[in-house]
């Protein structure tokens, strides 16, 4: 089974509105990552975050890190429409052995 | 719940020769992506597919590399005289209602 599961599996926000998603793992990381499903070329990466970070900011997005708790979270401030898509997380094994997606969360950003 | 499958899970390689990397997407999507992850960097978008052609590719795709899908339920990423930094994680996913990605392939080139 994937390691990296995602809640809520569907989201849906009015725009301007912020917008939390959960990913959560089962065995050590190395890195966690954080991507984008668009179409015609599918993923698009959005932050990578290491064992030993906490937090990363990237322009509206905020991924924080618990290793303690073994999850991740990734918020989107002030959504925008064109926020609409999936998004995945995806662990990288502390021995590189294993990157594994989670199922994903579908966010719909409504106008 | 169906499952995009790849086949061989792990695959060493030596430099110059060719490989096939398989994988079965899910029986009634119509978008089929390859992608590559390197050890400790993000996934990179290969190629699409869509309607027995590719759709798009990134710069990665050179004419080294080539996709198929020769029966209808296969969808198949050739790579020609592999080289040492062919080595990476390649992951196969198809799109319907979903995007479902399969567990992917190490390849290993020496």
């Amino acid at each position: 089974s994937q390691q990296g599961e995602e809640d809520p599996q569907a989201l849906s926000i009015q725009e301007g509105e912020n917008a939390t998603m959960n990913c959560s793992y089962k065995t050590s990381i190395n890195n966690l990552q954080w991507y984008r499903q668009n179409s015609g070329r599918g993923l698009v990466h959005l932050i990578l975050i290491r064992s030993n970070e906490r937090e990363k900011h990237s322009g509206r997005l905020r991924v924080t890190l618990d290793t303690s708790k073994k999850s991740s979270s990734l918020l989107i401030t002030a959504s925008r429409a064109a926020d609409t898509a999936s998004y995945f997380c995806a662990t990288e094994d502390n021995y590189g052995q294993n990157f594994v997606f989670g199922p994903g969360t579908r966010l719909s950003v409504l106008p | 719940e169906p499952e995009v499958t790849q086949t061989p899970s792990h695959q060493v390689t030596q430099m110059g020769q060719e490989v096939i990397l398989r994988c079965v997407p899910i029986s009634n999507h119509l978008y089929f992506y390859w992608y590559r992850q390197i050890l400790g960097q993000k996934v990179e978008f290969l190629v699409s597919f869509y309607n027995n052609e590719i759709s798009e590719k990134s710069e990665i795709f050179d004419d080294q590399f080539s996709v198929e899908r020769p029966d209808g339920s296969n969808f198949t990423l050739k790579i020609r005289s592999t080289k040492l930094e062919d080595s990476a994680m390649y992951f196969c996913a198809s799109m319907g209602d979903g995007y479902t990605f399969g567990s992917g392939t190490r390849l290993t080139v020496v």
